[in-house]
């Protein structure tokens, strides 16, 4: 069975450009979750889906960033415009139920120039 | 609210060496308990858990006991590889909650 996967696994971009980032939660998960870790420092939450719905989005640090979960499988999450400080990883995971084990993707790779 | 405190690295240790990575934590109720792992260029990993009071969770040879005395969750190993070089990061959840809080991760190197 796959895993969560994400793409791209690494993007480098210029300050001001947009990044479209995108996880598939693993098959029959309907929560799906986007943390992210920034100049090495801890893990942080960014928002929750239950199958197309945004949860809680209480994380998201401004609104520069857009995640969205069409038709409740994969999810994207957009950068506009990107900016220095957004640099680091952006984890992608999934559970199939609340409560029940959260499994996590790769990471994407960010870089912002 | 939530969050975690874990020791700061970077650690580097010898092969055959033993490892602890210290992580307290501060939370309401009775939160389950992680250890993460990311191995170089891999994801997060879940290396094992704790879900209650001196519940000792276990993996790969490493162990952390769940210390509701001391809120601590300790992580252990008696013989390293180098294999165990990673970022290692302690982590809680709250019952009935889905948000995982971190702590800002120890990375580990070991030397042949």
């Amino acid at each position: 069975e796959a895993g969560v996967t994400q793409f791209p696994s690494h993007s480098v971009i210029e300050k001001g450009q947009t990044v479209t980032l995108r996880c598939d939660p693993i098959s029959g998960h309907d929560n799906l979750y986007w943390y992210r870790r920034v100049m090495g420092k801890e893990i942080k939450f960014l928002l929750h889906f239950v199958k197309e719905s945004k949860q809680d989005e209480s994380g998201m640090p401004n609104n520069r960033f857009l995640a969205e979960r069409t038709g409740g499988t994969y999810s994207t999450l957009k950068v506009q415009p990107a900016e220095l400080e957004d640099s680091g990883v952006y984890f992608c995971a999934s559970s199939q139920s609340q409560g029940s084990t959260i499994y996590f993707g790769e990471g994407s790779w960010l870089t912002v120039v | 609210g939530n969050s975690v405190t874990q020791m700061e690295g970077p650690v580097t240790l010898s092969e055959e060496a033993f490892l602890t990575i210290n992580c307290t934590y501060t939370a309401t109720g009775y939160p389950s308990l992680f250890w993460y792992v990311q191995y170089p260029g891999e994801g997060l990993q879940l290396l094992l858990k704790a879900t209650k009071a001196d519940d000792k969770g276990s993996n790969k040879g490493f162990e952390a006991t769940y210390r509701k005395e001391t809120t601590s969750f300790h992580l252990e190993k008696g013989s390293v590889q180098v294999s165990d070089s990673a970022v290692y990061f302690c982590a809680l959840i709250r019952s009935n909650d889905y948000k995982l809080s971190f702590g800002a991760g120890t990375t580990v190197t070991v030397r042949a």
